[in-house]
């Protein structure tokens, strides 16, 4: 079965300094992961994927990700954080199975802090 | 841009109550889903649909169902509203379920409270 693991619910991180938000995932065939970022009352907004190739992914807002098959993992980085990163951020994957349903399977999601 | 439309921010309804939560995307998409939003379970899939009248379950289903009679809208439907369907319901689309270059757009979310 397709599963997404988020292992920390917050992070802190002071202004300025680097993050990582954590995403394990399990999933038969080739994965494609997601990320995406959620501000206070609003809906899901899409921050980055990877399909194939380049295993580090840029995206919105000075984000990126990494890929890493051997570890199954798919992080999310930021070289320095900023106050208004502070926000609850889903990890995502679909199965590469042709046929497969299209789902996109949620971690549980992680919450960023970021303090001044 | 693709907009995903969700008729209600908030509501508020009685147990017992029929409630119906609307959603429109103005994309042509073929692909919409409804999932539901609850503190330190993320996001689970109550039903999704590929086409106009289709339907299919999918994680959590009891106590819903949907209807797909445009392929614009999807609307879904709480039979008889229960407090533990207090939640926030978030509607997503995509263009193409074969294609894994898609990933959802969603809309802004219903928070529903059902007292």
């Amino acid at each position: 079965a397709q599963s997404v693991a988020q292992p920390e619910d917050q992070v802190n991180v002071a202004e300025g300094n680097p993050l990582t938000v954590k995403c394990t995932y399990s999933v038969s065939g080739n994965p494609y992961l997601f990320w995406y970022v959620q501000y206070p009352n609003r809906g899901l907004q899409f921050l980055l994927k990877y399909i194939t190739g380049d295993n580090l992914v840029k995206g919105s807002y000075g984000f990126e990700a990494e890929f890493n098959k051997s570890q199954t993992s798919f992080h999310l980085k930021k070289l320095s954080a900023l106050v208004s990163d502070s926000a609850l951020y889903f990890c995502a994957v679909k199965g590469g199975a042709w046929g497969n349903t299209g789902k996109l399977i949620f971690g549980q999601g992680t919450t960023l802090q970021v303090k001044p | 841009d693709v907009k995903v439309t969700q008729s209600s921010r908030y509501l508020v309804k009685r147990t017992g109550e029929k409630v119906f939560l609307e959603c429109v995307q103005d994309m042509d998409h073929e692909n919409m889903f409804w999932y539901r939003q609850d503190p330190g379970l993320g996001l689970r899939l109550i039903y999704f649909s590929y086409d106009v009248k289709m339907k299919e379950k999918g994680d959590i289903p009891e106590g819903y169902s949907v209807s797909r009679e445009k392929k614009e809208r999807f609307s879904l439907i709480l039979e008889s509203a229960s407090t533990n369907q207090t939640s926030m319901y978030l509607c997503a689309s995509n263009l193409d379920r074969r294609s894994p270059n898609y990933g959802y757009t969603f809309g802004s979310g219903t928070r529903l409270t059902v007292v």
